[in-house]
């Protein structure tokens, strides 16, 4: 099962930012915080991942809690290509089959005009 | 970031017959592989683990002889559905890892290769 727990469903003005949190009490210390996002019909694409500290690219920032049990992704300025269902995803770093990623149901974001 | 690619993207095959996907990491080697199933307003189920050189592993209810997957070099893995039926018909996604070994990073996925089963 899934380690994470994500609301179902957020809208976001275009323009704006766009911040979609995730849960992870039971994050373990050394899994880190992945962050994927899957456009219609296509393959989850890669955003961002952590482990303590905060992240930031060119795509987006991710904002780890002091405890890590929970996370935030934010979208600085969302375009209506934001629009997906985005993953939170905790892993732990390291060869072999237990780097896989397991799925769970993610948060769909709408980016309205 | 690194690339991806899955053959074909989607395609159509009669009950019974089997069909072939191809997964290839194009600008790395990927000693392993992942294949994922994903059905209609659902996540992404992992199937299978895909092992450069070895047998594959495969999750709790995924047949092994139904699913064959084949990893012969460090760039291609395949799996083929074998004697399809309607109820196989689903996105077939697969992800491989940069690096051989050690720290992995993050994983890079294919486009997705929709199986229709008439």
């Amino acid at each position: 099962d899934a380690k994470t727990t994500q609301p179902t469903s957020m809208d976001c003005a275009e323009g704006r930012a766009a911040n979609l949190p995730c849960n992870h009490s039971t994050i373990s210390g050394n899994e880190y915080v992945y962050w994927y996002r899957q456009i219609h019909s296509q393959g989850p694409q890669y955003i961002i991942h952590g482990l303590k500290n905060n992240e930031t690219n060119e795509m987006a920032s991710l904002i780890i809690t002091e405890d890590r049990k929970s996370s935030t992704l934010i979208l600085p300025h969302a375009t209506l290509r934001d629009t997906a269902v985005y993953y939170c995803i905790v892993r732990v770093n390291y060869g072999g089959s237990q780097g896989n990623l397991i799925f769970g149901k993610g948060t769909k974001l709408s980016v309205k005009p | 970031g690194a690339v991806v690619s899955q053959h074909p993207s989607w395609v159509i095959c009669k009950s019974g017959t089997s069909v072939k996907i191809e997964c290839r990491s194009l600008d790395f080697q990927a000693t392993t592989m992942f294949w994922y199933r994903q059905f209609p307003k659902q996540s992404l189920m992992l199937m299978a683990t895909s092992n450069e050189g070895s047998k594959a592993t495969y999750e709790q209810g995924v047949e092994k002889d139904k699913f064959l997957i084949n990893h012969a070099s460090l760039t291609l893995s395949t799996l083929t559905v074998t004697s399809a039926h309607p109820e196989d018909s689903s996105f077939y996604i697969c992800s491989a890892r940069v690096g051989t070994s050690g720290f992995t990073g993050e994983l890079f996925f294919g486009e997705g290769s929709r199986l229709t089963v008439l």
